[in-house]
């Protein structure tokens, strides 16, 4: 199975709410990025949290790694209709760094 | 900015045909990646190369193959294409020179085998 999974798989919820997205993995990482996807487009980088740290912000990003728990959350605070997307965590392998493994994604909608 | 393009949005082919999918990247990255997207399944990574003609197996390489002659251009080939390769597939690049650094993607080429 792949090596990150996301929960929950589809979230909804109005403007000006917080988002949350969860993320596990499996083996030690390097580290663990964000991605976000609009619908039938390419993935675009949010955020990328070392595997010696804990907590890391960009903007109205929070996200959060625990490598005793093998999880990551994503946090998106005063969510506005445009973060409507599909979000994905990718842990990058500590053994290969060449190699990604992205989870299923969690797909946001946020109504106006 | 990094741009990554491919060389196609959509394809129709039909089974048993060969097919190639372009990707090219401006930014002089050493690595190069293909995936494929499938609901449920997120990205699965079939090839990566980190240098000209060098090329390594991803998690799905089956039914594919990769050709990259220069170092901005990596080609995905489907030998002789199925109804199970219709997906939309993706194609990254990164610097390949850091541990910490971050891929940059193309806009994808939605496939269609019939």
């Amino acid at each position: 199975s792949q090596q990150g999974e996301e929960d929950p798989q589809a979230l909804s919820i109005q403007e000006g709410e917080n988002a949350t997205m969860n993320c596990s993995y499996k083996t030690s990482i390097n580290n663990l990025q964000w991605y976000r996807q609009n619908s039938g487009r390419g993935l675009v980088h949010l955020i990328l949290i070392r595997s010696n740290e804990r907590e890391k912000h960009s903007g109205r990003l929070r996200v959060t790694l625990d490598t005793s728990k093998k999880s990551s959350s994503l946090l998106i605070t005063a969510s506005r209709a445009a973060d409507t997307a599909s979000y994905f965590c990718a842990s990058q392998r500590a053994d290969n760094f060449n190699k990604f493994y992205f989870g299923s994604g969690t797909k946001l909608n946020v109504k106006p | 900015d990094v741009k990554v393009t491919q060389s196609s949005r959509y394809l129709v082919k039909r089974t048993g045909e060969k097919v190639f999918l372009e990707c090219v990247q401006d930014m002089d990255h050493e690595n190069m990646f293909w995936y494929r997207q499938d609901p449920g399944l997120g990205l699965r990574l079939i090839y990566f190369s980190y240098d000209v003609k060098m090329k390594e197996k991803g998690d799905i390489p089956e039914g594919y193959s990769v050709s990259r002659e220069k170092k901005e251009r990596f080609s995905l080939i489907l030998e002789s294409a199925s109804t199970n390769q219709t997906s939309m597939y993706l194609c990254a690049s990164s610097l390949g020179r850091e541990f910490q650094e971050t891929q940059y993607f193309g806009p994808g080429t939605r496939l269609l085998v019939l």
